[in-house]
């Protein structure tokens, strides 16, 4: 079955780290474009970042600096490092793949079913 | 960075009525727009690409269209299990790819 499933979430204070990572099953996450995506609480979906089947990375300017897309292809996986966290950044935390046209641009295909972070004192 | 607007923010309608969701984009998308359903505790589902194409599986009941800034998504009678919140999401211009901010479709 073609799915991705994201761990990692929980309650961090301000200033702090958090990993989370996406397993993928049913494809191979090097071979594609694949994104994060969050959601505040009662909130829409900001695109966070993304990462492109040759490796490049891309992020939104909110996190830029602070969050850092990788993969590691022996485990299939996708991870997102969070450092400086802030209140704002409490969201449940989507993994996407993305499917890109033959523009260079992409929209998402497929999610999981996120994982929740609370940046709270 | 584009802003997508979505109108209404609910939209109240009866199971097999049809159910018309717009979207508006700041400037022109061209037909790089993709439509998502989201139910409570679920992951998102891509529903339609290219303003106007069904993703795989998708009923035939979710129909896309236009193009530049003004789009829609229509529900031509609406099941029980549609009910949910739709979100679009512009991927014409990038970084950043940005959704407008859903409508709520609830059963009247």
């Amino acid at each position: 079955e073609v799915q991705l499933v994201e761990t990692g979430g929980g309650l961090i204070q301000p200033g702090g780290s958090l990993r989370l990572s996406c397993a993928a099953s049913g494809f191979t996450v090097s071979s594609n474009y694949m994104s994060w995506v969050r959601q505040a609480p009662g909130k829409g979906l900001e695109w966070v970042s993304v990462i492109y089947s040759g490796g490049s990375t891309y992020y939104a300017d909110s996190v830029k600096g602070r969050f850092t897309i990788s993969r590691d292809n022996s485990k299939n996986t996708l991870y997102l490092q969070m450092n400086s966290l802030r209140a704002e950044d409490t969201a449940v935390y989507y993994c996407a793949r993305a499917l890109p046209t033959r523009y260079g641009n992409w929209y998402f295909d497929l999610w999981g079913r996120g994982t929740l972070v609370t940046v709270s004192s | 960075e584009i802003v997508m607007t979505q109108s209404p923010a609910t939209l109240s309608v009866s199971p097999g009525e049809r159910a018309t969701l717009s979207c508006r984009a700041s400037q022109s998308v061209s037909s790089n727009l993709a439509w998502y359903q989201q139910k409570p505790g679920q992951a998102p589902r891509l529903l339609i690409y290219g303003a106007s194409t069904r993703a795989t599986g998708i009923p035939a009941r979710f129909s896309g269209s236009g193009s530049g800034t003004e789009f829609t998504l229509t529900i031509s009678s609406l099941q029980s299990e549609d009910f949910a919140v739709y979100y679009c999401q512009q991927y014409n211009n990038w970084p950043p790819n940005t959704f407008g901010q859903g409508t709520k479709l609830e059963i009247k």
